[in-house]
């Protein structure tokens, strides 16, 4: 079936960086955006940015540039979110999301999220 | 950015109840306006797209409607499996914007 398998929990220390895979199965990997979004605790969802694994090319929220970097190896059909210079706010539910293409770019297949707590 | 605001931001319902939320953007987005529901601990899951669309596989008594900046999302009879946080999200412009969520909780 179609899924995004995402890598498992982090504890980082402030001023890191965390590496997050999200594996797709059960679809071809390059024909789909992948987008990233953070959850704090508690808290809504917020936009990160995506990644066109058929081109490589990127976009991230202004909020994350500088910080984020988001890459994929279509050999392996995985797309990777780096989040570096991590700070103790940064301690959130990270989800990468399948974009269903076409008119309306909704979501339609998540991963099942990946916890980063960041703490000295 | 486009800011997407939902009310109410908390509502508590029984079982059997028609429930609508409301979503607002600050500038027309069409009808570039997603539905997501969210349990505790789980994934987002689509419900609705386009603004009316329902996803494959998501029950009949969930329904969107609107365009413009003013949408909303109508369950019809709220089941047991109903009461999760739902957000909505605009895909008319990047950054892809959210709203804050709206918790449909037990009265």
């Amino acid at each position: 079936q179609v899924q995004l398998v995402q890598s498992g929990a982090e504890v980082k220390k402030p001023g890191a960086s965390v590496k997050v895979s999200c594996k797709a199965s059960g679809y071809t990997f390059t024909g789909s955006y992948i987008y990233w979004v953070r959850q704090a605790p508690g808290q809504g969802l917020e936009w990160m940015g995506w990644i066109n694994p058929n081109t490589g090319a990127t976009n991230y929220a202004q909020k994350f540039q500088g910080r984020v970097t988001v890459t994929g190896d279509t050999s392996i059909s995985t797309a990777y979110m780096e989040l570096r210079r991590l700070r103790s706010d940064d301690t959130a539910v990270f989800y990468c999301a399948r974009s269903m293409g076409g008119w309306s770019d909704a979501f339609d297949i998540w991963g099942q999220g990946t916890l980063v707590t960041v703490s000295s | 950015d486009i800011q997407m605001t939902q009310s109410p931001s908390s509502l508590s319902a029984s079982v059997g109840d028609r429930v609508t939320i409301t979503c607002r953007a600050s500038q027309s987005i069409s009808t570039y306006l997603n539905w997501y529901q969210q349990n505790p601990g789980k994934a987002p899951k689509l419900l609705i797209y386009a603004a009316s669309r329902l996803q494959s596989g998501v029950p009949s008594r969930f329904s969107g409607s609107g365009s413009g900046t003013d949408f909303t999302l109508t369950i019809s009879s709220l089941q047991p499996e109903d009461f999760a946080t739902y957000y909505c999200q605009q895909s008319y412009r990047t950054p892809r914007t959210f709203g804050q969520g709206t918790k449909v909780d037990i009265k």
